[in-house]
């Protein structure tokens, strides 16, 4: 059973560029799924933030895609979010997650989720 | 634009059942969706997948007691036999161009 475990720096600059990582468990990130980012603001709903297939097609939230780059390391196995010029808007719990092909590209598990403070 | 609406809030009874709904915008009615439970101060867990046709289909260690089903342009959750520990928010999310979630369900057992 696939793991995924976010890992990046809990507190970013006004101004700065978020950075975080997603390792990928139990599984390849070669296989058929598209990995995705997902964010949630403090007492807000899931906010989808895009997603990568491994052969580096990636898909973004039209609201987000000015500053979102996603990015795969496949000798790592794993893959990775750049947010830049973030505002205190970007403060999250910040969700890695995997959507499989075979299940309809519908997220089918999910990471422990990171948090992350924009401040100065 | 694909949507998913869900009602803000729901509740029920130690023991009872409950139908949460998940509605698809118009024009979207033959997707597929997901539900995914948010319990307090967790990360989100995905329950199932819900077909237009109504089956629907488990993650792992998913209890008999949680249940997928559509009707049209809705689909459902049913929780039956509810314990404490299914107090939590529920979320539905399909895919278009890319993913969508739902403004997600708060569900109070009371």
């Amino acid at each position: 059973q696939v793991q995924l475990q976010e890992s990046g720096p809990g507190l970013v600059k006004p101004s700065g560029t978020l950075s975080l990582t997603c390792a990928v468990f139990g599984g390849s990130i070669s296989s058929n799924d598209w990995w995705n980012w997902v964010r949630q603001p403090p007492g807000k709903g899931l906010e989808w933030i895009g997603e990568i297939y491994h052969s580096g097609s990636t898909n973004y939230n039209p609201s987000l895609k000015s500053r979102v780059t996603i990015s795969v390391d496949k000798s790592k196995n794993q893959f990775s979010l750049r947010l830049t010029s973030v505002t205190a808007a970007d403060t999250a719990v910040y969700y890695c997650a995997r959507a499989p092909i075979r299940n309809q590209q519908l997220v089918d598990s999910w990471g422990q989720g990171t948090p992350v403070t924009v401040s100065s | 634009q694909l949507v998913l609406t869900q009602s803000p809030s729901a509740s029920a009874s130690l023991g009872a059942s409950v139908k949460l709904t998940c509605t698809l915008s118009s024009g979207h009615r033959s997707l597929a969706i997901a539900w995914h439970q948010q319990q307090p101060e967790k990360g989100p867990r995905y329950l199932m997948k819900v077909n237009s046709d109504g089956s629907h289909n488990k993650g792992d260690g998913i209890p008999d007691r949680f249940s997928g089903s559509s009707s049209g342009a809705e689909r459902y959750l049913t929780i039956s036999s509810l314990q404490s520990e299914d107090e939590a928010d529920y979320y539905c999310q399909t895919w278009g161009t890319g993913k969508v979630f739902g403004g997600g369900t708060k569900l109070t057992v009371l």
